[in-house]
């Protein structure tokens, strides 16, 4: 099974600023099936990111994914109040799907 | 507008069951693969279980496998989770979604329905 390990668990940052979150793999995942997804306390998830780099119908564009193999990359390029929250990564392989274990952006 | 609105959660005991409903609109349901999605309390996101469009083909996660079963009635436009010998560590707030297609990412979530574990 493959384990997706995110990093840092939580991240501090001011609105404006650059947020740059990873996503590493136990073993090589398809980049077709690597997604990103937010999650604000009370609401259902949004998916932000598919494919590793392409962006869901209606997200802003300071949004943007990037990476291969093992290591994935979410960046948010400037930061704005409705940023913060909890993002996940996901992958599918094996005729299942994992998450990793989240990164709370949190206000500094 | 494309909706997913989950329901049958509640307080059940140990060892006890139920079954969620997930009822859609908006879309073709009967195109689209389905999943399950649930968040405990402190914890993060965890898969439970995903459905092909027709019903035939289902997969889940090993911590529910034998005890959950999905289901989906394109007649009715629903998805079901059944579930049963329930524990404590299935408490956790259940979302239904659709699979924007099969393998691919969750496009539309619903708002999430809490089922609570315990005597």
């Amino acid at each position: 099974e493959i384990v997706l390990t995110q990093s840092p668990g939580t991240l501090s940052l001011s609105p404006g600023e650059r947020a740059t979150l990873s996503c590493r793999a136990s073993q090589s995942v398809s980049s077709s099936y690597l997604v990103w997804y937010q999650l604000k306390p009370g609401q259902a998830p949004r998916l932000l990111i598919y494919g590793a780099s392409s962006r869901a119908t209606g997200i802003p564009d300071r949004f943007s994914g990037s990476g291969s193999g093992t290591d994935f990359t979410l960046t948010i390029s400037r930061l704005e109040p409705e940023d913060f929250a909890v993002y996940y990564c996901q992958q599918y392989g094996d005729s299942r799907y994992t998450f990793g274990q989240g990164t709370k952006l949190e206000i500094k | 507008e494309v909706q997913l609105l989950e329901s049958g959660g509640g307080l059940v005991q140990p060892g006890g069951s139920l079954r969620l409903s997930c009822a859609a609109s908006g879309f073709t349901f009967s195109n689209y693969a389905m999943t399950w999605v649930r968040l405990a309390p402190g914890k993060g996101l965890e898969w439970v279980s995903v459905i092909g469009d027709s019903g035939g083909t289902t997969y889940y996660a090993d911590s529910v496998k034998g005890r959950f079963t999905i289901s989906k009635d394109n007649s009715k436009n629903t998805l079901y989770l059944q579930m049963k010998s329930l524990r404590a560590e299935d408490t956790a707030v259940y979302y239904c979604a659709k699979l924007s297609f099969w393998r691919g990412p969750y496009d539309v979530w619903g708002q999430g329905t809490t089922v609570t574990v315990s005597s």
